[in-house]
Protein backbone atom coordinates (compact mmCIF):
# COMPACT_ATOMS: atom_id res chain seq x y z
CA UNK A 1 0.00 0.00 0.00
CA UNK A 2 1.13 3.88 -0.79
CA UNK A 3 2.04 5.41 2.11
CA UNK A 4 4.05 8.67 3.09
CA UNK A 5 5.33 8.89 6.49
CA UNK A 6 7.00 12.29 7.93
CA UNK A 7 9.23 11.66 10.98
CA UNK A 8 8.43 14.95 13.05
CA UNK A 9 4.65 15.58 13.81
CA UNK A 10 6.50 19.19 15.10
CA UNK A 11 9.60 21.01 14.75
CA UNK A 12 10.81 24.15 16.59
CA UNK A 13 14.25 26.25 14.85
CA UNK A 14 15.30 29.52 15.91
CA UNK A 15 14.80 32.29 13.32
CA UNK A 16 17.85 32.40 10.84
CA UNK A 17 18.83 28.63 11.18
CA UNK A 18 18.54 25.87 8.62
CA UNK A 19 15.22 24.02 8.37
CA UNK A 20 15.17 20.15 7.78
CA UNK A 21 11.28 18.42 7.78
CA UNK A 22 11.78 14.71 7.26
CA UNK A 23 9.84 13.02 5.03
CA UNK A 24 9.82 9.07 3.30
CA UNK A 25 7.47 6.84 1.37
CA UNK A 26 6.23 3.69 0.36
CA UNK A 27 6.05 2.83 -2.89
CA UNK A 28 6.65 -0.08 -6.13
CA UNK A 29 6.65 2.59 -8.64
CA UNK A 30 7.82 6.05 -9.58
CA UNK A 31 5.85 8.50 -7.40
CA UNK A 32 5.29 12.40 -8.19
CA UNK A 33 6.18 13.84 -4.73
CA UNK A 34 5.28 17.04 -3.43
CA UNK A 35 5.52 19.12 -0.46
CA UNK A 36 2.45 21.90 0.67
CA UNK A 37 2.23 24.55 3.08
CA UNK A 38 -0.74 25.01 4.91
CA UNK A 39 -0.77 28.49 7.46
CA UNK A 40 -3.74 28.37 9.67
CA UNK A 41 -7.50 28.14 8.18
CA UNK A 42 -6.00 28.44 4.71
CA UNK A 43 -5.65 25.82 2.04
CA UNK A 44 -2.80 24.57 1.23
CA UNK A 45 -0.02 25.90 -1.02
CA UNK A 46 2.42 23.82 -3.25
CA UNK A 47 6.40 24.68 -2.03
CA UNK A 48 7.74 22.14 -4.55
CA UNK A 49 7.42 19.13 -6.61
CA UNK A 50 9.38 15.87 -7.65
CA UNK A 51 8.37 14.29 -10.83
CA UNK A 52 11.32 12.31 -12.08
CA UNK A 53 13.54 15.27 -13.99
CA UNK A 54 16.24 16.74 -11.41
CA UNK A 55 16.42 14.78 -7.92
CA UNK A 56 17.12 18.39 -6.29
CA UNK A 57 14.16 20.17 -6.34
CA UNK A 58 14.26 23.91 -5.92
CA UNK A 59 10.16 25.13 -4.76
CA UNK A 60 9.59 28.78 -3.30
CA UNK A 61 10.61 30.72 -0.06
CA UNK A 62 14.21 29.42 -0.63
CA UNK A 63 12.54 25.87 -0.13
CA UNK A 64 14.47 22.52 -1.51
CA UNK A 65 14.16 18.96 -1.63
CA UNK A 66 15.64 16.06 -2.55
CA UNK A 67 14.54 12.72 -3.64
CA UNK A 68 16.38 9.76 -2.72
CA UNK A 69 15.33 6.78 -4.13
CA UNK A 70 17.88 4.45 -2.32
CA UNK A 71 16.34 5.83 0.58
CA UNK A 72 12.88 6.35 -0.56
CA UNK A 73 13.30 9.78 1.11
CA UNK A 74 11.90 13.21 0.35
CA UNK A 75 13.09 15.64 3.06
CA UNK A 76 12.37 19.52 2.96
CA UNK A 77 14.81 22.14 3.88
CA UNK A 78 15.58 25.71 3.60
CA UNK A 79 19.45 27.11 4.70
CA UNK A 80 17.51 29.89 7.06
CA UNK A 81 14.66 29.93 8.94
CA UNK A 82 12.23 32.80 8.55
CA UNK A 83 9.55 33.94 11.31
CA UNK A 84 7.23 33.99 7.72
CA UNK A 85 7.78 30.09 7.86
CA UNK A 86 6.19 28.79 10.64
CA UNK A 87 3.21 26.58 9.25
CA UNK A 88 2.28 23.02 8.95
CA UNK A 89 3.94 21.27 6.25
CA UNK A 90 2.64 17.90 4.32
CA UNK A 91 4.52 15.59 2.41
CA UNK A 92 2.48 14.27 -0.22
CA UNK A 93 2.68 11.32 -2.90
CA UNK A 94 0.76 10.88 -6.03
CA UNK A 95 1.33 7.24 -8.19
CA UNK A 96 -0.55 7.93 -11.18
CA UNK A 97 -3.30 9.59 -13.59
CA UNK A 98 -6.28 10.33 -11.54
CA UNK A 99 -5.28 8.87 -8.39
CA UNK A 100 -5.80 10.81 -5.34
CA UNK A 101 -2.73 12.05 -3.37
CA UNK A 102 -1.97 10.14 -0.50
CA UNK A 103 -0.87 12.54 2.20
CA UNK A 104 1.86 12.60 5.49
CA UNK A 105 0.24 13.63 8.59
CA UNK A 106 1.86 16.79 8.72
CA UNK A 107 5.06 18.87 10.50
CA UNK A 108 3.94 21.83 12.49
CA UNK A 109 7.18 23.96 11.58
CA UNK A 110 7.93 26.50 14.75
CA UNK A 111 10.26 29.89 13.83
CA UNK A 112 11.46 31.31 17.46
CA UNK A 113 12.68 34.96 17.72
CA UNK B 1 -1.55 30.81 -12.30
CA UNK B 2 -4.18 28.07 -11.81
CA UNK B 3 -6.49 29.12 -8.88
CA UNK B 4 -9.30 27.41 -7.37
CA UNK B 5 -12.12 29.00 -5.67
CA UNK B 6 -14.01 27.61 -3.01
CA UNK B 7 -17.47 29.41 -1.56
CA UNK B 8 -18.43 30.17 1.29
CA UNK B 9 -14.61 30.03 3.34
CA UNK B 10 -16.79 30.02 6.12
CA UNK B 11 -20.29 29.41 7.43
CA UNK B 12 -22.11 28.71 10.32
CA UNK B 13 -25.47 27.19 10.29
CA UNK B 14 -27.90 25.26 12.94
CA UNK B 15 -28.08 21.62 13.48
CA UNK B 16 -30.53 19.89 11.06
CA UNK B 17 -29.82 22.27 7.93
CA UNK B 18 -28.05 21.67 4.56
CA UNK B 19 -24.94 23.52 3.18
CA UNK B 20 -23.60 23.58 0.19
CA UNK B 21 -20.37 24.04 -0.73
CA UNK B 22 -18.51 25.01 -4.31
CA UNK B 23 -15.33 24.41 -5.92
CA UNK B 24 -14.51 26.17 -8.67
CA UNK B 25 -11.72 25.75 -11.21
CA UNK B 26 -11.37 29.50 -12.14
CA UNK B 27 -9.11 29.50 -15.27
CA UNK B 28 -8.72 25.80 -16.48
CA UNK B 29 -10.99 22.55 -16.59
CA UNK B 30 -10.95 19.67 -14.02
CA UNK B 31 -12.55 16.64 -15.20
CA UNK B 32 -11.75 15.24 -11.45
CA UNK B 33 -11.87 16.97 -8.36
CA UNK B 34 -11.45 15.69 -5.09
CA UNK B 35 -13.06 16.88 -1.79
CA UNK B 36 -10.93 16.46 1.72
CA UNK B 37 -11.79 17.37 5.30
CA UNK B 38 -9.47 17.97 8.21
CA UNK B 39 -10.13 18.16 11.92
CA UNK B 40 -7.76 19.96 13.55
CA UNK B 41 -3.83 20.06 14.01
CA UNK B 42 -4.61 16.63 11.83
CA UNK B 43 -3.66 15.76 8.21
CA UNK B 44 -6.38 16.08 4.76
CA UNK B 45 -8.63 13.18 4.63
CA UNK B 46 -9.84 12.10 1.89
CA UNK B 47 -13.56 11.99 1.63
CA UNK B 48 -14.62 11.33 -1.96
CA UNK B 49 -13.61 11.77 -6.14
CA UNK B 50 -15.85 13.80 -8.45
CA UNK B 51 -15.99 12.97 -11.73
CA UNK B 52 -17.52 15.07 -14.13
CA UNK B 53 -21.05 13.78 -15.44
CA UNK B 54 -21.11 11.16 -13.21
CA UNK B 55 -21.38 9.89 -10.17
CA UNK B 56 -18.78 10.93 -6.96
CA UNK B 57 -16.42 8.12 -5.80
CA UNK B 58 -16.45 7.48 -1.61
CA UNK B 59 -14.01 6.23 0.40
CA UNK B 60 -14.81 4.07 2.81
CA UNK B 61 -16.41 5.52 6.09
CA UNK B 62 -18.19 8.45 4.46
CA UNK B 63 -21.78 8.51 4.04
CA UNK B 64 -22.67 9.20 0.35
CA UNK B 65 -26.13 9.94 1.73
CA UNK B 66 -24.82 12.42 4.30
CA UNK B 67 -22.45 14.17 1.96
CA UNK B 68 -23.80 14.64 -1.93
CA UNK B 69 -21.52 15.77 -4.56
CA UNK B 70 -22.51 16.97 -7.70
CA UNK B 71 -19.70 17.25 -10.53
CA UNK B 72 -21.98 19.21 -12.95
CA UNK B 73 -19.71 21.26 -15.35
CA UNK B 74 -16.16 20.57 -15.85
CA UNK B 75 -15.27 23.81 -13.73
CA UNK B 76 -17.41 22.90 -10.57
CA UNK B 77 -18.14 20.92 -8.32
CA UNK B 78 -20.66 20.94 -4.85
CA UNK B 79 -20.35 19.83 -1.68
CA UNK B 80 -23.58 19.75 0.40
CA UNK B 81 -23.57 18.73 4.08
CA UNK B 82 -27.65 17.25 3.88
CA UNK B 83 -28.78 17.61 8.02
CA UNK B 84 -25.78 18.74 9.58
CA UNK B 85 -24.85 18.06 13.21
CA UNK B 86 -22.31 19.50 15.62
CA UNK B 87 -19.86 16.66 15.02
CA UNK B 88 -19.64 17.61 10.75
CA UNK B 89 -18.22 20.94 11.54
CA UNK B 90 -14.64 20.48 10.02
CA UNK B 91 -12.16 22.15 7.53
CA UNK B 92 -13.49 20.88 4.16
CA UNK B 93 -10.90 21.53 1.43
CA UNK B 94 -11.18 20.59 -2.53
CA UNK B 95 -8.93 20.42 -4.83
CA UNK B 96 -8.84 20.14 -8.90
CA UNK B 97 -6.41 18.44 -11.31
CA UNK B 98 -6.04 20.07 -14.92
CA UNK B 99 -6.09 18.22 -17.35
CA UNK B 100 -5.39 20.35 -20.31
CA UNK B 101 -3.00 22.88 -21.03
CA UNK B 102 0.49 23.77 -19.49
CA UNK B 103 -0.07 22.70 -15.90
CA UNK B 104 -2.15 19.56 -17.09
CA UNK B 105 -2.01 16.90 -14.41
CA UNK B 106 -0.91 19.63 -11.52
CA UNK B 107 -3.47 19.70 -8.77
CA UNK B 108 -4.74 22.84 -7.18
CA UNK B 109 -5.97 23.45 -3.72
CA UNK B 110 -8.92 25.49 -2.93
CA UNK B 111 -8.55 27.92 -0.05
CA UNK B 112 -11.01 25.39 2.04
CA UNK B 113 -13.98 26.35 3.58
CA UNK B 114 -14.97 26.31 7.61
CA UNK B 115 -18.29 24.70 7.98
CA UNK B 116 -19.30 25.21 12.17
CA UNK B 117 -22.50 23.60 13.13
CA UNK B 118 -24.82 24.96 15.86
Amino acid sequence: AQSVTQLDSHVSVSEGTPVLLRCNYSSSYSPSLFWYVQHPNKGLQLLLKYTSAATLVKGINGFEAEFKKSETSFHLTKPSAHMSDAAEYFCVVSYSGNTPLVFGKGTRLSVIA
Amino acid sequence: GAVVSQHPSWVICKSGTSVKIECRSLDFQATTMFWYRQFPKQSLMLMATSNEGSKATYEQGVEKDKFLINHASLTLSTLTVTSAHPEDSSFYICSARATVGRTSGELFFGEGSRLTVL
